[in-house]
């Protein structure tokens, strides 16, 4: 059964702060990977989404890494800004085979407030 | 471009009511369609995941069924809610063919607390 993980559970970082967020997982076998963020009482917004061949990608500020062989996934954030604040979560999709059933299974999230 | 909706954004239900929450996907056509349960604690659960007009999988058992009447509408019931049913509830959206991406797109969520 996959498993991830997300540690620590909450980080407080001054504004301007190069950060790195961290998601492991206990299953190698997946599809892909996405980091999505969530704003308090708020949906998932996608953030980035890794393929399983695929070792990083970029968007603006952000750039996710995997490493499917050691289980681990990181989201660097350059130059942290206060409206960075909120709760980032990873999810891996499972298995060789991508269709509905394949489960997305997400970690508990990182909740990060940048101060000013 | 695509977009997904979900209705009411807060519901406040007694014990023992009945629930229907909905969901409707724009933009696009046969979605794959999730409902994911948000507790506080625990992380994203899913739910129910449907691949077509009236075809349902249930991953866990539960209080809770799942209906899709239509192509882009997803809609999650209960006959009688259980304190245990509080949480925010997170329907999404993934593109129909095996082989893609299968990036999976949320909605704005509902929040339901039962008293």
């Amino acid at each position: 059964k996959q498993e991830v993980t997300q540690i620590p559970a909450a980080l407080s970082v001054p504004e301007g702060e190069n950060l790195v967020l961290n998601c492991s997982f206990t299953d190698s076998a997946i599809y892909n990977l996405q980091w999505f963020r969530q704003d308090p009482g708020k949906g998932l917004t996608s953030l980035l989404l890794i393929q399983s061949s695929q070792r990083e990608q970029t968007s603006g500020r952000l750039n996710a890494s995997l490493d499917k062989s050691s289980g681990r996934s990181t989201l660097y954030i350059a130059a942290s800004q206060p409206g960075d604040s909120a709760t980032y979560l990873c999810a891996v999709l499972g298995g060789h085979y991508t269709g509905a059933n394949s489960k997305l299974t997400f970690g508990k999230g990182i909740t990060l407030s940048v101060r000013p | 471009s695509q977009t997904i909706h979900q209705w009411p954004a807060t519901l406040v239900q007694p014990v023992g009511s009945p629930l229907s929450l909905e969901c409707t996907v724009e933009g696009t056509s046969n979605p794959n369609l999730y409902w994911y349960r948000q507790a506080a604690g625990r992380g994203l659960q899913l739910l129910f995941y449907s691949v077509g007009i009236g075809q349902i999988s249930s991953e866990v058992p539960q209080n809770l069924s799942a209906s899709r009447p239509q192509d882009r509408q997803f809609i999650l019931s209960s006959k009688k809610l259980l304190l245990s049913d509080s949480g925010f509830y997170l329907c999404a959206w993934s593109p129909p063919l095996a082989g893609t991406l299968n990036e999976q797109f949320f909605g704005p969520g509902t929040r339901l607390t039962v008293l």
